[in-house]
């Protein structure tokens, strides 16, 4: 059964520093969305992408945080500029055309030292 | 005010009993409600998706909708330990961005 995937499955940085969330949407699916969960928290909407362009984003996903789809597989995250309140659960979710399920990979835990 | 609340609980049930998870929500926009189940480290994955109000019934699961009251429920009858998890309640304007409650972390105990 297809599956989203993403890497790595937990990430630790320095306070500061660049990360890229990486994710393979499902092949034949064309909206691409993440989300973060704090721990102990909310599942909470980042953005959202569809054609090359991104279709809408939330407060969170402020000028730190960049999303790119560099290939017809990959759809990446990422924070220019880590702070220690970036520590979350990152989830990737695709959706097919005409679909209303979203379908979320395993996430990816992000620490920020 | 949140615009999707739900009681984190925990909920504890023994195995076999009818369970009840709901939700509130505030933005009268929303028409679509759907149910994730959460494990322990993996992602939400959808249970039951319900347009508008009304009920879905699929197996041992119930949704039902009542948008008078802005009210979302989830029934689950003869619940099993497997059912243990995370329960999300989440809504939505269109097909697009998800809210989602805080999650009911629900165990049924043998």
């Amino acid at each position: 059964e297809p599956e989203v995937t993403q890497t790595p499955s937990h990430q630790v940085t320095q306070m500061g520093q660049e990360v890229i969330l990486r994710c393979v949407p499902i092949s034949n699916h064309l909206y691409f969305y993440w989300y973060r969960q704090i721990l102990g928290q909310k599942v909470e909407f980042l953005v959202s992408f569809y054609n090359n362009e991104i279709s809408e984003k939330s407060e969170i996903f402020d000028d730190q945080f960049s999303v790119e789809r560099p290939d017809g597989s990959n759809f990446t995250l990422k924070i220019r500029s880590t702070k220690l309140e970036d520590s979350a659960m990152y989830f990737c979710a695709s959706k097919e055309r005409g679909g209303y399920e979203q379908f979320f990979g395993p996430g990816t835990r992000l620490t920020v030292l | 005010q949140k615009e999707v609340e739900q009681d984190p609980g925990p909920l504890s049930v023994p195995e076999g009993a009818i369970v009840s998870l709901n939700c509130t929500y505030s933005n009268s926009a929303f028409q679509y409600f759907m149910w994730y189940r959460q494990y322990s480290r993996k992602g939400p994955e959808l249970l039951m998706y319900t347009y508008s109000s009304g009920n879905k019934e699929d197996g041992r699961f119930t949704a039902q909708v009542d948008k008078s009251s802005k009210y979302i429920s989830l029934f689950i009858r003869d619940s099993q330990p497997s059912d243990s998890a995370t329960y999300l309640c989440a809504s939505s304007t269109s097909y697009g961005k998800l809210t989602f409650g805080q999650g009911t972390i629900l165990t049924v105990h043998p």
